[in-house]
C-alpha cells in the first residue's frame, strides 16, 4: 500500500484565499483525522472521521474550517478565508478499527499564508 | 495544556549511546504510544503499551509504563545518526465535556545523534 497521500505538499497563498488540502486515507481504514502541527501550540486534533462521519470536529479552529469526506477514499481540509496564523503543516492519519490505536501519517501539507 | 509532557525537550548524545525520552501525562490511560518524526515528514508509529503492560520492546527500543507515577520512558540503545528525529508520546484523553476520546500528542523531545 502507498501509505496516506496528501496534496499537495506546499501551498503558499495570500490571506483571503481560500485553501484546499486533500488526503487519501490506507484503503480499509476506518478512521481519518485531520491534525495541525505548528512550533507554538505542537500536534493539535482538528476532527476526525469514522466510515466517512465526522464524529468530533471540537478541534476545529473557527468556522473558516470545514472538513468533508464524501467518500472512504477521499478527505479535504478546506480553509476559506484563510488568514496567516493558519500557516503550519496539515496532517492527515488514518487508522483501522478504532480511533485510539496505532495512526498512520501522511507527510502533510505544509501552508504558508502571507 | 497537552496530556503527554514529554522530557526533555532536546537531547543531544554520540552515536553508540543509549537515549532516554520521558513522557508524563495527568489522567488515567488505556494506552500510550510512541511515534518519531524526522525533520519535514510525517509522524511514524513505534509502539504501543496498554495500561496493563510495563514494559515492552522492539529492536533496540525500549518502553516502560509506570502507571502509579503516570509515566512512561523511551529507551534507544546503541543510538545511530539515523535516529535523529523528534519523538512523541500520545495518550487518549477526552478534551471536551460529552466529547470522544482522541489521541493526544505532546510536544516532543528532538533527539540529535551526533556521529
Amino acid at each position: 500500500d502507498a501509505g496516506v497521500i496528501q496534496s499537495p505538499r506546499h501551498e503558499v497563498t495570500e490571506m483571503g484565499q481560500e485553501v484546499t488540502l486533500r488526503c487519501k486515507p490506507i484503503s480499509g481504514h476506518d478512521y481519518l483525522f485531520w491534525y495541525r502541527q505548528t512550533m507554538m501550540r505542537g500536534l493539535e486534533l482538528l476532527i476526525y472521521f469514522n466510515n466517512n462521519v465526522p464524529i468530533d470536529d471540537s478541534g476545529m479552529p473557527e468556522d473558516r474550517f470545514s472538513a468533508k469526506m464524501p467518500n472512504a477514499s477521499f478527505s479535504t481540509l478546506k480553509i476559506q478565508p484563510s488568514e496567516p496564523r493558519d500557516s503550519a503543516v496539515y496532517f492527515c492519519a488514518s487508522s483501522f478499527f478504532r480511533n485510539t490505536g496505532e495512526l498512520f501519517f501522511g507527510e502533510g501539507s505544509r501552508l504558508t499564508v502571507l | 495544556s497537552q496530556q503527554g509532557e514529554e522530557d526533555p525537550q532536546a537531547l543531544s548524545i554520540q552515536e553508540g549511546e543509549n537515549a532516554t525520552m520521558n513522557c508524563s501525562y495527568k489522567t488515567s490511560i488505556n494506552n500510550l504510544q510512541w511515534y518519531r518524526q524526522n525533520s519535514g515528514r510525517g509522524l511514524v508509529h513505534l509502539i504501543l503499551i496498554r495500561s496493563n503492560e510495563r514494559e515492552k520492546h522492539s529492536g533496540r527500543l525500549r518502553v516502560t509504563l509506570d502507571t502509579s507515577k503516570k509515566s512512561s520512558s523511551l529507551l534507544i540503545t546503541a543510538s545511530r545518526a539515523a535516529d535523529t528525529a523528534s519523538y512523541f508520546c500520545a495518550t487518549v484523553r477526552v478534551l471536551t465535556q460529552g466529547g470522544s476520546e482522541k489521541l493526544v500528542f505532546g510536544k516532543g523531545t528532538k533527539l540529535t545523534v551526533n556521529p
